[in-house]
């Protein structure tokens, strides 16, 4: 199973809207709604900001909103702020034998 | 509060062994499915392996890369996740964390702070 394709890095200025693209196959992402992306600061644990594609834990700024289209997933940051500079993975359910696969990651940087 | 603590990381020979804890509280351990995520330094989250509940059978699924070497188990009365790692390669060198994979939002939504594996000579 390979690992799902994301930009190495991504900017923005405070305010701005930024996306992050995670595309992967017909198997993983274009299969299944179960798309999840994890915020990563550095020397921190994974934070879990999306899940099934869209939808937002409890406690998740509503800045971070989740779509997808085929076998690409997107994670949108909008009213970019410092803090949501981080790295950003997605992860997709690939079946049952091997079930879960993660996206490369993203470097978010907040110029 | 839910926390996960792993312990049990440190320096190992490449062909040697290691067994990596996570103790589990806040929560219903004997009822969670639970995962171990790896991060090779300077790199990108990889899922190694999980455990399901023993009410939905206990069985466990491994990545490929791990398959074979390395064996995850649970002990619920000690509410205590484990990760036997075998045969290390170098390529096994990584942060391990341990995570809980909650049915509920098809992720995993708690992780615990990670315990760093160096197999080197």
């Amino acid at each position: 199973q390979s690992a799902l394709t994301q930009p190495a890095s991504v900017s923005g200025s405070p305010g701005q809207s930024i996306t992050i693209s995670c595309t992967g196959t017909s198997s993983d992402v274009g299969s299944y709604n179960l798309v999840s992306w994890y915020q990563q600061h550095p020397g921190k644990a994974p934070k879990l900001m999306i899940y099934e594609v869209s939808k937002r834990p409890s406690g998740v700024s509503n800045r971070f909103s989740g779509s997808k289209s085929g076998n690409t997933a997107s994670l949108t940051i909008s009213g970019l702020q410092a803090e949501d500079e981080a790295d950003y993975y997605c992860c997709s359910y690939a079946g049952s034998s091997t079930p879960w696969v993660f996206g490369g990651g993203t470097k978010l940087t907040v110029l | 509060e839910v926390q996960l603590v792993e312990s049990g990381g440190g320096l190992v020979k490449p062909g040697g062994s290691l067994r990596l804890s996570c103790a589990a509280s806040g929560f219903t351990f004997s009822n969670a499915w639970m995962s171990w995520v790896r991060q090779a330094p300077g790199k990108g989250l990889e899922w190694v392996g999980r455990i399901k509940s023993k009410t939905d059978g206990g069985t466990t699924d491994y990545a490929a890369p791990v398959k074979g070497r390395f064996t995850i188990s649970r002990d619920d009365s000690k509410n205590t996740l484990y990760l036997q790692m075998n045969s290390l390669k170098t390529e096994d060198t990584a942060v391990y964390y341990c995570s809980r994979e909650a049915i509920a939002v098809a992720g995993f939504d708690y992780w615990g702070q990670g315990t760093l594996v160096t197999v080197s000579s």
